[in-house]
């Protein structure tokens, strides 16, 4: 069965470093996420991407991330300057055909800034 | 603001029995209902998905949904020690996914 991996699956950096991390979403979807979720909190939309451009993104997306599609089919998050708060889950998510059909997840990078 | 709320719980029921999950949503233009199920550590699993008012079944998984209400739950019979978990419910008027902060539930054998 497809689907979505993420790599690293933990990522340790220290303050201030930039991190990129990898997500490959199943191979026929067109929309693809981030999200992440502070330890004991809840899962946090950041950004979505379709046709490879970014069609919505929260107020935490702000210009310390940035994502790309560099290839046909890995998708990034980096993060520029990380800061403690940074430190997460990530998860990387894929859709099929519209922004309303169900999203699959992938495993997740735990993000652990020093 | 878009809020889901849940009842974070811990639910405790004994193997066997029902379990009810419950979620209200704020934004009335929401289109899709989403119930996850997330071990610790874990990432969010899909249970199901539904869409238009009513009841739908999926084994031993059943969702409801009321767009008047701005509410939809999860029931879960014979439930099993494997069923413990943080149930999450998501919310989307479209492209992005809105999530409450999940219900623990344990199932006691």
């Amino acid at each position: 069965e497809p689907e979505v991996t993420q790599t690293p699956s933990h990522q340790v950096t220290q303050m201030g470093q930039e991190v990129i991390l990898r997500c490959v979403p199943i191979s026929n979807h067109l929309y693809f996420y981030w999200y992440r979720q502070i330890l004991g909190q809840k899962v946090e939309f950041l950004v979505s991407f379709y046709n490879n451009e970014i069609s919505e993104k929260s107020e935490i997306f702000d210009d310390q991330f940035s994502v790309e599609r560099p290839d046909g089919s890995n998708f990034t998050l980096k993060i520029r300057s990380t800061k403690l708060e940074d430190s997460a889950m990530y998860f990387c998510a894929s859709s099929e055909g519209t922004d309303t059909d169900t999203q699959y997840f992938g495993p997740g990078t735990r993000l652990t800034v020093l | 603001q878009k809020e889901v709320e849940q009842n974070s719980g811990p639910l405790s029921v004994p193997e066997g029995a029902i379990a009810s999950l419950n979620c209200t949503y704020s934004d009335r233009g929401s289109q899709s209902f989403f119930w996850y199920r997330q071990y610790s550590g874990k990432s969010p699993e899909l249970i199901m998905s539904i869409y238009s008012n009513g009841d739908k079944e999926d084994g031993r998984f059943t969702a409801q949904l009321n767009k008047a209400s701005q509410y939809v739950s999860l029931l879960i019979r014979d439930s099993q020690p494997s069923d413990s978990a943080t149930y999450l419910c998501a919310v989307t008027p479209g492209n992005q996914f809105y999530f409450g902060t999940g219900t623990s539930l344990t199932v006691i054998p």
